[in-house]
């Protein structure tokens, strides 16, 4: 069974505008890692969270991570056409162990 | 940064046929790997856990003898799809933990391009 479950499954928004992904997930985690997939690709990591840390920042990424309500939040600033792709959140007990994928959100960036 | 080769990136067969999927740590060893199974416009479903030199970690509900995965080497695991049925078709997509983020106890993964598997 999937973790994670993601919010909103698909999203629509102009070129330039923020974008938002929300991802809930079950059990206790040792990190939470964000993915995105190109149609009909594989997956390339974005961010990476532990789960002693609130906020990250990464380029036009930024990563929230609230461990007491399980739950995990994706931005994309200033939001380009090339965002546009499938973003999943993943969460693991560290070191070699299974990564498990949310449901994902299909981001679609108008120009 | 670390790269994953998966071969082929599109395979048709018929019915009744076995398919063998290739997934290559370019420039890394790779002791572990992970083969995911993903639906149209679906998640990713762990379907088992490579180990090199020993047997495969199935998750539940997989069929081991119907998904024969093979990591006789640190650069190279196989998933071979056996007598292949129209409901195998699927994109399947292989994964290897990056070794340098695995010292530092996060398991980030690099991902193949991924094979779709047509069976008519």
């Amino acid at each position: 069974s999937q973790q994670g479950e993601e919010d909103p499954q698909a999203l629509s928004i102009q070129e330039g505008e923020n974008a938002t992904m929300n991802c809930s997930y079950k059990t206790s985690i040792n990190n939470l890692q964000w993915y995105r997939q190109n149609s009909g690709r594989g997956l390339v990591h974005l961010i990476l969270i532990r789960s002693n840390e609130r906020e990250k920042h990464s380029g036009r990424l930024r990563v929230t991570l609230d461990t007491s309500k399980k739950s995990s939040s994706l931005l994309i600033t200033a939001s380009r056409a090339a965002d546009t792709a499938s973003y999943f959140c993943a969460t693991s007990k560290g070191g070699y162990q299974k990564v498990t994928f949310g449901t994902g959100t299909k981001l679609q960036v108008i120009p | 940064g670390a790269v994953v080769s998966q071969h082929p990136s599109r395979v048709i067969c018929k019915s009744g046929t076995s398919v063998k999927i290739e997934c290559r740590s370019l420039d890394f060893q790779a002791t572990t790997m992970f083969w995911y199974r993903q639906f149209p416009k679906k998640s990713l479903m762990l379907m088992a856990t490579s180990n090199e030199g020993s047997k495969a970690t199935y998750e539940q509900g997989v069929e081991k003898d119907k998904f024969l995965i093979n990591h006789a080497s640190l650069t190279l695991s196989t998933l071979t799809v056996t007598s292949a049925h129209p409901e195998d078709s699927s994109f399947y997509i292989c994964s290897a933990s990056d070794p340098g983020q695995g010292r530092s106890g996060a398991n980030v993964l690099t991902f193949g391009a991924g094979s779709r598997l047509t069976v008519l």
